[in-house]
């Protein structure tokens, strides 16, 4: 059974860069065409589509609100893939989930909250 | 970008009772449509893909339909554990989720 597990800082100061950290268990990143995925979720709000990576074409695909600020690379000796979101600000406060994706979203990590605040 | 939009955003219901969820796209998705469920402090789970057929281990008290704009899940009879948020999603244009529907015990 393939679980995702997200790791990183819980709080990340306004300007400056949020980075995660997704681990895959029970399968493999470099398997499949699977879509390895970014979402997030604003306290009490809906869900948020970040971005993912797609192993197979090597492509990456981001969400256009927030693609001048995003970016997702994958190491697969480790087999994890990673988020980066430049310059947050208080807005991005949010739950972040990394999932799989095989045409929809059938795998998902916990969730850590992640807080923008100085 | 696609918009979907969920109605009713809240749903009172007893167990025993039927619920109907909708769900409306701002422009065609085909049967590229996905419900989930949410419970408090939990990631989303995959119940419906394509619209009408139900994920691996979904009970059969789970069932959607429609397609194009206009799609629908059904509980035909609320369990307890069934009150939680419903959201659905499209993978026809990028991916994009409704802002969701509590389903709440009444």
């Amino acid at each position: 059974q393939v679980q995702l597990q997200e790791s990183g800082p819980g709080l990340v100061k306004p300007s400056q860069t949020l980075s995660l950290t997704c681990t895959v268990s029970g399968g493999f990143l470099n398997s499949g065409a699977y879509y390895w995925t970014w979402i997030r979720q604003h306290p009490g709000k809906g869900l948020e589509w970040i971005g993912y990576y797609i192993y197979s074409s090597g492509s990456t695909y981001y969400n256009p609100s927030l693609k001048s600020r995003v970016s997702i690379s994958i190491d697969t000796s480790n087999n994890q893939f990673f988020l980066k979101l430049s310059s947050v600000t208080a807005a991005d406060t949010a739950v972040y989930f990394c999932a799989r994706v095989d045409l929809y979203y059938d795998h998902w990590g916990q969730g850590p909250l992640v807080t923008a605040s100085s | 970008e696609i918009v979907l939009t969920q109605s009713p955003a809240t749903l009172s219901l007893s167990p025993g009772e039927r619920a109907t969820l909708s769900c409306r796209a701002s422009q065609s998705v085909r049967s590229f449509l996905a419900w989930y469920q949410q419970k408090p402090g939990q990631a989303p789970r995959l119940l419906i893909y394509d619209a009408s057929n139900r994920a691996p281990g979904i009970p059969a008290r789970f069932s959607g339909s429609g397609s194009g704009t206009d799609f629908t899940l059904t509980i035909s009879s609320l369990e307890p554990e069934d009150f939680a948020v419903y959201f659905c999603q499209q993978r026809g244009s990028w991916h994009t989720f409704g802002q969701g529907t509590k389903l709440e015990i009444k």
